[in-house]
């Protein structure tokens, strides 16, 4: 079955610590997003990538990193600087890069900084 | 700015029923609506989407409705079902090379299916 892989589903780390966020989609996708979601709020765009070995910042990409060395691999650093880590995150892709076509999601990673 | 919201942050409806959940959107420029469930622990999962060019869209059991004069989208779920008690979340975005699909995500809102 096609789809996205987001691991772990959980993950634990102290503050002070990188963690990176795994996502591999297999739809064959040209545009993959990270997107974060605290309780009661909706998702707001961290990084996106139309392609490989280009990306760009959404609206809160400070205190994150992503890179794109692969069509299906987009995975998504927590950096220290990020002062509010924990939170769900989930990432996406989608065939169009237009603003056009659905975007399908991962089952997310929630991660828990102490 | 830019936002879109939701009227009701919950919505509580007998199973057999049927559920409208609402949506405002403040640019009205956007041109391209999309409707997601989310189950709890999950992903957002895609229901339906509609685009400007068009007022009524129908799939199983849901009908989405756009009323670009008032910026306004619902989301009509025929007949609910206990499994379909989730989180739904509209989002709009602009058409264009500019924008390169950024959604921009409502509050959501709790849909709870009473037996």
């Amino acid at each position: 079955d096609g789809g996205i892989t987001q691991s772990p589903k959980y993950l634990f780390r102290k503050e002070g610590q990188n963690v990176t966020l795994s996502c591999e989609q297999n739809l064959n996708h040209d545009a993959m997003y990270w997107y974060r979601q605290d309780p009661g709020q909706g998702l707001r765009l961290i990084y996106y990538s139309q392609i490989v070995n280009d990306f760009q910042k959404g609206d809160i990409a400070e205190g994150y990193s992503v890179s794109r060395e692969k069509k299906e691999s987009f995975p998504l650093t927590v950096t220290s600087a990020q002062k509010n880590p924990t939170a769900f995150y989930l990432c996406a892709s989608s065939t169009g890069t237009e603003g056009n076509s659905p975007l399908h999601f991962g089952n997310g990673t929630r991660l828990t900084v102490t | 700015g830019e936002s879109v919201g939701l009227h009701l942050p919950t919505l509580s409806v007998q199973e057999g029923d049927n559920s409208i959940i609402n949506c405002a959107y403040s640019n009205s420029a956007s041109d391209y609506f999309i409707w997601y469930k989310q189950e709890s622990g999950k992903g957002p999962q895609f229901i339906i989407d509609i685009r400007s060019n068009m007022d009524k869209r129908q799939g199983q059991r849901v009908t989405v409705l756009l009323n670009k004069t008032v910026k306004h989208l619902s989301l009509q779920i025929a007949a609910t079902q206990p499994g379909d008690s989730a989180v739904y979340f509209c989002a709009d975005t602009l058409h264009g090379s500019s924008n390169t699909g950024k959604l921009i995500f409502g509050q959501g809102t709790t849909l709870q299916v009473k037996p």
